[in-house]
């Protein structure tokens, strides 16, 4: 079975800093992976998508994301966090067979001014 | 614009009474995704359909609650008898259904079960 798991449930930054979220993946097939990003009472917006072509993968909003095989990970990170980027981080892992999403339990990011 | 919608955006609903939540997928797109997320929780799978037939039902879809998409349009998902634990946001999605497509999400259906 497929699954994802997020490290770190809250994550807190001051605004400009590195930011970092994690999240490491199970698959016994190469995986597809993504990173969504749901602001309050909103539904769920991509960011970016890992589908084994070039393993850093740059989303919206400057985000990017690196598959690392070796260390089964795919951490989403952002080189200066901008208040606007509080908000709840979903990683997650399409189905093999059928593209349903198997989510993280997410992670929210807090930025400080 | 043409992103998901659903229908309604809140719903408030006494324990015991029956529900119906619309969602409307972007024109194109042949597959339908119904997930359930409850507070503090990522989103889980409930259903999913390729144009109007249900190709898979999770295990957290009881027998209280049905999906249909008629003609592969819009869907619909029923619960019957609420429950408090029914009490979540109902997130729909569609995809172009061709392997690994991007899944677009509507803005969900907060349910609130008193």
């Amino acid at each position: 079975a497929q699954s994802v798991t997020q490290l770190g449930s809250h994550v807190s930054v001051s605004e400009g800093a590195l930011v970092l979220l994690r999240c490491n993946y199970s698959s016994s097939v190469p995986p597809y992976l993504f990173w969504y990003v749901q602001y309050p009472n909103q539904g769920l917006q991509l960011l970016l998508k890992y589908t084994s072509a070039a393993t850093l993968v740059k989303g919206i909003n400057g985000f990017e994301a690196e598959f690392k095989k070796s260390e089964t990970s795919f951490h989403l990170t952002k080189p200066s966090a901008h208040m606007s980027d509080a908000a709840e981080y979903f990683c997650a892992v399409s189905d093999h067979n059928t593209d349903k999403l198997i989510f993280g339990t997410g992670t929210r990011l807090q930025v400080f001014p | 614009d043409t992103g998901v919608s659903q229908d309604p955006r809140h719903k408030i609903t006494k324990r015991g009474q029956n529900v119906t939540f619309r969602c409307d997928p972007i024109s194109e797109h042949n597959r339908l995704y119904w997930y359930r997320q409850t507070l503090g929780q990522g989103p889980e799978f409930l259903t999913y359909f390729q144009n109007e037939a249900q190709l898979e039902k999770s295990r957290l879809l009881s027998d209280r609650f049905s999906a249909e998409r008629p003609k592969g349009s819009f869907s619909t998902l029923e619960i019957q008898r609420t429950e408090q634990g029914d009490s979540a946001m109902y997130l729909c999605a569609s995809s172009l259904g061709r392997t690994r497509n991007e899944q677009f999400f509507g803005p969900g259906t907060r349910l609130t079960v008193l």
